[in-house]
């Protein structure tokens, strides 16, 4: 199946600062990506898509300020958090989409997933 | 919001058992996929059906889906210990958005 690479897959940071985390579909270009939180025991919780060459599209109640999303070419999309604070410490996981070329269905390959832990 | 809803939550088997997780959904959907996570890791596809299909098999995976009821099953025939981590239902909705149901943590005890 196709690769997403996702980096880092553990961070610890202190608070105030910025965290970039990479997304990368390494063998399929993936016009959309999409990022994700997971809170310990809890499912995904989508947080924003990112669209190549155009803005991203958050879901109701991510601060777009805060979580910061570009997608500047067809293989990679970064998410930044910005001024991190200990409540964003989370699992953050990024997925690549891929579509199939007869009937449209598509499937999405994930990252491995990045620890935050905000100090 | 989450659209899916898995039960059970927790699930543990013994080894060699068959282990059944069940998704239900609310929306139309294109089609159903099922992932598998372990502890503190990315997900990892296991199989999708298209909302024309009602059955499908892969190894040791049998998946069914009933639009009808808006619901799917997971079933894990002769489970391992290995089988251990979570699983999660997705549904794929327009513009290739997913949603995911919460999760059902099996456990395979040896």
């Amino acid at each position: 199946g196709a690769v997403v690479s996702q980096h880092p897959s553990r961070v610890i940071c202190k608070s105030g600062t910025s965290v970039k985390i990479e997304c990368r579909s390494l063998d399929f270009q993936a016009t959309t990506m999409f990022w994700y939180r997971q809170f310990p025991k809890q499912s995904l919780m989508l947080m924003a898509t990112s669209n190549e060459g155009s803005k991203a599209t958050y879901e109701q109640g991510v601060e777009k300020d805060k979580f910061l999303i570009n997608h500047a070419s067809l293989t990679l999309s970064t998410l930044t958090v910005t001024s991190a604070h200990p409540e964003d410490s989370s699992f953050y996981i990024c997925s690549a989409i891929w579509t199939f070329s007869r009937d449209s269905n598509t499937e999405a390959f994930f990252g491995q997933g990045t620890r935050l832990t905000v100090v | 919001s989450q659209q899916g809803e898995e039960d059970p939550q927790a699930l543990s088997i013994q080894e060699g058992e068959n282990a059944t997780m069940n998704c239900s959904y609310k929306t139309s959907i294109n089609n159903l996929q099922w992932y598998r996570q372990n502890s503190g890791r990315g997900l990892v596809h296991l199989i999708l059906i298209r909302s024309n299909e009602r059955e499908k098999h892969s190894g040791r995976l049998r998946v069914t889906l009933d639009t009808s009821k808006k619901s799917s099953s997971l079933l894990i025939t002769a489970s391992r210990a290995a089988d251990t981590a979570s699983y999660f239902c997705a549904t794929g909705q327009g513009a290739q958005k997913l949603v995911f149901g919460q999760g059902t943590r099996l456990t395979i005890n040896p």
